[in-house]
Order: structure tokens, then C-alpha cells, then sequence
């Protein structure tokens, strides 16, 4: 079964530029979460999506957005970039409540 | 205090030795407990869940649980060098199953 995949692997921003991340979950995943990893901040949870319907947001400015579409695929944007989101973006599928599985992750720079 | 703490090492350990990494967690309401290790570059991997109070072993691995200390370790027996990475433990929210909170990683450093 293939794992959760992620576009792009790498991207380079300028500050104040927006970005769109893309998430394939596992087959038969309806749950999507994304996540943030800094050095300094560790793992931080981002949201999640279950049915094309946010279910749970951390804390994060409202610059961070996300979506669900119909297929489980899911797209987390960020607009107006400052140097402080440069980080891996990683996004991880499961059943409902159940063990999370993460993808490569995105590699974001923001210059 | 953090909600998830763990030691952030680095643990060394000598080939072949059991290697045991804790975590403590401040949500009483917490009721899945994950730990997934993180190779340098790479994304974190699942090594084992753990639901309930107890022990659950999976081959070298055992995670224990205590819900009453709001504890969780992760023993890893007959260490390998390719055991050497970050070790991540993470706990669900209370009342929201699918949201981690995650330790910032113990580094685990197994030597020949």
C-alpha cells in the first residue's frame, strides 16, 4: 500500500509571497493532519480534516489554512509569508482516531 | 510547564544495551500514546502505540504506560546502531483523539 505523499519536496519563498502544500493520504485515510517542525518549536499541530470538514485547529495565525477535498486529498496554504515559516510542513493520514502516519514532508524557505 | 517533556539527550548507549526513554505528559485526559523515531532529514516514523496502562511489546520495542504518574517510556532492547535518531513521543488532546502533541525528542545515540 502506498504511503502518504507530498508535494512539493522543496520550496523557496520570498517573504510575503503565498504558498499551497499538497497532501495524498493513504488509501482508504479519511483523517488528515498537518503539522509544522522548527527547531526551536519542535512538531506543532496545524489542523485536521475528516469528510472536507475541519475538525480540530491548533494555534496558528489565520494566515494558515487548509482544506479537504472529496477524495481525502488535502491542501494546507499559507499567505502572506515571514521568515519565521520557514520550516518542514509535514502532513500525516489515518483512520479516524487512529495511528498517524506521516508523509516526507515539504521543506519550506522563506527569504 | 511543557505539556509533553521529554529528556532531550543525548542518551548513549553501548551496542547491544537496552536503551529507555521516558515522557511525561500534563493532560490527564489523554488517552493515546504514541512514539515515533526521527532519522536526521527524514519525517517521523511510527514505532508503537499505547492505550492502555501496562506494557505492550512489538518485537525489541516495549512502550509502558502509567496514566496514574502521566507517564510513558519506550524500551529498546539489544540497541543497534541503527537505532541512532530522535525519538518522539507524542499524546492525543483530551476530547480530540486526532490532535498529537508532541515531546521534543529525545536524541538516542547507540556506539559499536
Amino acid at each position: 500500500k502506498a504511503g502518504v505523499t507530498q508535494t512539493p519536496r522543496y520550496l523557496i519563498k520570498t517573504r510575503g509571497q503565498q504558498v499551497t502544500l499538497s497532501c495524498s493520504p493513504i488509501s482508504g485515510h479519511r483523517s488528515v493532519s498537518w503539522y509544522q517542525q522548527t527547531p526551536g518549536q519542535g512538531l506543532q499541530f496545524l489542523f485536521e480534516y475528516f469528510s472536507e470538514t475541519q475538525r480540530n485547529k491548533g494555534n496558528f495565525p489565520g494566515r494558515f489554512s487548509g482544506r479537504q477535498f472529496s477524495n481525502s486529498r488535502s491542501e494546507m496554504n499559507v499567505s502572506t509569508l515571514e521568515l519565521g515559516d520557514s520550516a518542514l510542513y509535514l502532513c500525516a493520514s489515518s483512520h479516524l482516531g487512529g495511528e498517524q502516519f506521516f508523509g516526507p514532508g515539504t521543506r519550506l524557505t522563506v527569504l | 510547564q511543557k505539556e509533553v517533556e521529554q529528556n532531550s539527550g543525548p542518551l548513549s548507549v553501548p551496542e547491544g544495551a537496552i536503551a529507555s526513554l521516558n515522557c511525561t505528559y500534563s493532560d490527564r485526559g489523554s488517552q493515546s500514546f504514541f512514539w515515533y523515531r526521527q532519522y536526521s532529514g527524514k519525517s517521523p516514523e511510527l514505532i508503537m502505540s499505547i492505550y492502555s496502562n501496562g506494557d505492550k511489546e512489538d518485537g525489541r520495542f516495549t512502550a509502558q504506560l502509567n496514566k496514574a504518574s502521566q507517564y510513558v517510556s519506550l524500551l529498546i532492547r539489544d540497541s543497534q546502531p541503527s537505532d541512532s535518531a530522535t525519538y518522539l513521543c507524542a499524546v492525543s488532546a483530551s476530547g480530540n483523539t486526532d490532535k498529537l502533541i508532541f515531546g521534543t525528542g529525545t536524541r538516542l545515540q547507540v556506539f559499536p
